[in-house]
């Protein structure tokens, strides 16, 4: 079974803190996305990587795709409380089926 | 461009009743999928409609099934509801479902509460 393991599953920081969240396989993705979630509604798209080693930014987020397309993490710098939610990351594999990590859930403090 | 829309956005059952949730994808996109979210499990992959057909499905009893309509709008069915299928369903619209960049939509979920 394809497992994302996503660490740490909590996370509380002061505002202006940066912070690393981890997405973690033993399988190889043929992309990866990372989601924010926020209370009583759906998961939002936050960016897709599909090439082994890249790296994309969106403002004061920063996500990063293994070399080997196992894993990937998410860089926050200066941490604002809009930056709290669940985040989520999710794998498409080659049966071309998306799993889903468990998320972190991100919570910062003003 | 409207979002994914999911109605209802709560709802409350008993045991051994059935339900039917429905889901408008975004105005293009030809592929739904559906979710199961619970604090336990996360999220679980249901399964995935394509030009109404099911082209992916994931671990789940047969009491849960789904069809998708020529608009390809979807609706999911639970049948003989049990207490622990309550949870947030999501429902999530791509182009194609497939391909390197595959890129899911979601919607904002149903609450289903099982009592």
């Amino acid at each position: 079974t394809q497992l994302l393991e996503q660490s740490p599953q909590f996370l509380s920081i002061q505002e202006g803190e940066n912070l690393t969240v981890y997405c973690n396989s033993s399988s190889v993705f043929s992309s990866l996305q990372w989601y924010r979630q926020e209370p009583g509604e759906g998961p939002v798209l936050l960016v897709t990587v599909v090439t082994g080693g890249e790296v994309k930014k969106l403002k004061r987020l920063t996500f990063q795709f293994g070399d080997a397309r196992k894993d990937s993490s998410l860089h926050i710098t200066a941490a604002q409380p809009g930056d709290t939610g669940l985040y989520l990351c999710a794998g498409e594999n080659r049966d071309d089926k998306i799993i889903f990590g468990k998320g972190t859930r991100l919570h910062i403090l003003p | 461009k409207a979002g994914v829309t999911q109605t209802p956005r709560y709802l409350i059952k008993t045991r051994g009743q059935q339900v039917t949730l429905s889901c408008s994808p975004i105005s293009g996109h030809r592929s739904v999928s559906w979710y199961q979210q619970t604090p336990g499990q996360g999220l679980q992959f249901l399964f995935e409609y394509f030009s109404e057909t099911q082209r992916n499905k994931g671990n789940f009893p047969g009491r849960f099934s789904g069809r998708q309509f020529s608009n390809s709008r979807s609706e999911m069915n639970v049948s003989t509801l049990e207490l622990g299928d309550s949870a947030l369903y999501l429902c999530a619209s791509s182009l194609t479902g497939q391909g390197a960049s595959y890129e899911q939509y979601f919607g904002p979920g149903t609450r289903l509460t099982v009592t």
